[in-house]
């Protein structure tokens, strides 16, 4: 079965740091571009980072809300997306999905989420 | 960036009618557009890809239409496992973006 699954999420207090790991199995890994979105409670989706594929230099790209803070990798060898939280806000508490890109036709695979909650 | 609005934020349909969705991009996309179904609690799902293009499983009843900036989704025949949340997002030039959601909802 095709799927992805997050984890690491919590909660945690403003200025801190969190790492999410997003797991896939199901399909090679490292042949697909992947992305992580979030959604505040009640609010719609955002995507704020993407990850490329790593032949040579990886490309990567950072909403405006998270650049500076946030980082994007993937270990292909174990098959994970990464995602860095740095100096958290509350405005970044939310749901975080990682969902799998499939080359221009759309987002087809996507994790159960995790929750992140920052507050003091 | 490109700024994504969907019409209306709330739509109410019975069930076995037809509900039209629509979708506006700020500039124009071409077709790439895709639709995600979201139900409370759940992660979305992918329904349409390229504007038009139904994803594995969607059912026929789903149909997409459109392209530059003016979308459509419109679902025939409502079932009750339709009532939900549908978002759309162009992944046309980052950052990828979405609408608001609309939530369609049981008249």
């Amino acid at each position: 079965e095709v799927q992805l699954v997050e984890s690491g999420g919590g909660w945690v207090q403003p200025g801190r740091s969190l790492r999410l790991s997003c797991k896939g199995s199901g399909f090679v890994f490292a042949d697909y571009p992947m992305s992580w979105f979030r959604q505040a409670p009640g609010k719609g989706l955002e995507c704020v980072a993407f990850i490329g594929l790593k032949d040579g230099d990886v490309t990567t790209q950072y909403a405006a809300s998270v650049k500076g803070r946030f980082s994007i990798s993937r270990d292909d060898s174990k098959s994970i997306a990464y995602l860095q939280l740095n100096s958290l806000k509350s405005e970044d508490t939310g749901v975080y999905y990682c969902a799998r890109d499939d080359f221009g036709d759309g987002f087809d695979i996507w994790g159960q989420g995790t929750v992140v909650t920052v507050s003091s | 960036e490109i700024v994504m609005t969907q019409s209306p934020a709330t739509l109410s349909v019975s069930p076995g009618d037809t509900a039209t969705l629509s979708c506006r991009a700020s500039q124009s996309i071409g077709r790439d557009l895709a639709w995600y179904q979201q139900k409370p609690g759940q992660a979305p799902r992918l329904l349409i890809f390229d504007a038009f293009t139904r994803a594995t499983d969607t059912p026929a009843r789903f149909r997409g239409s459109g392209s530059g900036t003016e979308f459509t989704l419109t679902i025939s025949s409502l079932q009750s496992e339709d009532f939900a949340i549908y978002h759309c997002q162009q992944y046309n030039v980052w950052p990828y973006t979405f609408g608001q959601g609309m939530e369609l909802e049981v008249k």
